[in-house]
């Protein structure tokens, strides 16, 4: 199996440019999750989905993020427009169900100038 | 919400034992263990259901006590690829679902 696959894994961008990541979930996986990473705040949940249906966007920042997941085999992150403080590591995860094992992407390195 | 581990740091030489505490204000369902080394993404070690069972495999090992609200992970025999940093997330249940993660504990194994 492929594991979960995201792209890009590095982005450069502006401050005020759109910014659209991407995520693959494991074949078979009904739940996907959207993380950010950052030292200053660590590890969370910014939303997931379940059968392709969001769950919960508590975690989601605020109205520039946005996520959809238009099929079970993708999955979209998108700011706009980018601000430097949302400069992070987001990954995306996803698991058979909900309260299972999660498996991780690689990531995405996201900084905004 | 966010669970607190303790200690943040530690160091140990080749060997050497370690435990890893996860502890919560908010009753638990599960309790799930991850690994992530430098620039990678974390890696699942375990989960931990509500029952206080104890789970382990190779030297690593995990316990869960729902009635204190914690989890503790033991590390024994320490080995140079087990440096990392160590995050456990916790599920409160109750159709919550989500994990919410701890800011993580980075052990250094040195030769």
């Amino acid at each position: 199996d492929a594991g979960v696959i995201q792209s890009p894994r590095h982005e450069v961008t502006e401050m005020g440019q759109e910014v659209t990541l991407r995520c693959k979930p494991i074949s078979g996986h009904n739940s996907l999750f959207w993380y950010r990473q950052t030292m200053m705040r660590g590890l969370e949940l910014l939303i997931y989905f379940n059968n392709n249906v969001p769950i919960d966007d508590s975690g989601m920042p605020e109205d520039r993020f946005s996520a959809k997941m238009p099929n079970a085999s993708f999955s979209t992150l998108k700011i706009q427009p980018s601000e430097p403080r949302d400069s992070a590591v987001y990954f995306c995860a996803s698991s058979l169900r909900s309260s299972e094992t999660q498996y991780f992407g690689p990531g995405t390195r996201l900084l905004v100038l | 919400q966010q669970p607190v581990q303790s200690p943040q740091a530690v160091i140990l030489r080749e060997g050497e034992d370690a435990v890893i505490n996860c502890s919560s204000s908010k009753a638990l369902y599960s309790v799930h263990w991850y690994r992530q080394k430098h620039g990678e993404a974390p890696v699942f070690l375990m989960i931990l259901l509500k029952g206080g069972e104890q789970k382990g495999h190779d030297k690593i090992s995990a316990s869960f006590n729902e009635k204190k609200q914690q989890s503790s992970l033991y590390l024994t025999a320490s080995q140079l690829s087990y440096s990392g940093t160590y995050f456990c997330g916790t599920e409160k249940g109750g159709g919550s679902e989500k994990l919410v993660f701890g800011k993580g504990t980075k052990l250094t194994v040195n030769p």
